[in-house]
């Protein structure tokens, strides 16, 4: 069974320009929830997708925005990127089941750098 | 709104030591899910302890337990018998039912010494 994997692992961007960020969720796994997690703090929710759409969404500006694709994957997009998006993103995956939470699977994160 | 609140930014102790994580939380849901999530120098997230607010026996995985107290709005994480791969930072979380998103702390980063 493969994990939750992300990609790039690290990377670099000047303020202004566009990030697109990418994330494989674990085998048999139809959500993707995306978190930034800034220097020294806790992950902060950004949005869910959920079968290819949008499915909740944390207090992030428009120009935070994703996609899902029909294998689940899924991509962060970035716009007109300030340095406070510095930050480390991580990508988890779950299922909804019935009976409790639905367990979510993080990535290792692409630590984005704002220059 | 829920927050969740970490006091303790660091902490360090001895290997083979108990070591407890303090943690509080504040919402109006009267059920909902508590996390504890281990982040190593790798990243991974990892989760190593839930407990349902519905149900009053506190949670255990191992020499990892959790002592709820729902009135107080108080989860604390207690590791025994600490090992040098439990350094690690880490958060508490929360999540209401029926909602995927999980609010953290802020974390507390542990180092077990040698």
């Amino acid at each position: 069974e493969t994990g939750v994997t992300q990609s790039p692992t690290h990377l670099i961007k000047t303020r202004g320009q566009q990030v697109t960020l990418r994330c494989s969720s674990q085998s048999g796994h139809n959500t993707v929830s995306w978190y930034q997690q800034a220097l020294g703090q806790g992950p902060q929710f950004i949005f869910q997708y959920y079968r290819e759409e949008e499915n909740g969404r944390g207090n992030f500006p428009p120009r935070f925005s994703g996609l899902q694709f029909p294998n689940y994957s899924s991509e962060l997009n970035v716009n007109a990127l300030e340095l406070d998006d510095s930050a480390l993103y991580l990508c988890a995956s779950s299922t909804p089941r019935g009976g409790g939470p639905n367990e979510q699977f993080f990535g290792p994160g692409t630590r984005l750098t704002v220059l | 709104a829920q927050t969740v609140t970490q006091s303790q930014p660091e902490m360090s102790v001895q290997e083979a030591e108990t070591v407890t994580l303090s943690c509080t939380y504040d919402t109006s849901e009267s059920n909902y899910y508590l996390f504890w999530y281990k982040q190593p120098p790798s990243r991974q997230m990892i989760l190593v302890i839930r407990q349902e607010a519905y149900k009053q026996q506190n949670a255990t995985e191992n020499r990892f337990s959790v002592n709820f107290q729902k009135a107080a709005k108080s989860f604390s994480l207690k590791i025994s018998d600490s090992q040098l791969g439990d350094t690690a930072m880490y958060f508490c979380a929360f999540m209401k039912l029926r909602d995927d998103k999980i609010i953290f702390g802020k974390g507390t980063r542990l180092h077990i010494l040698p």
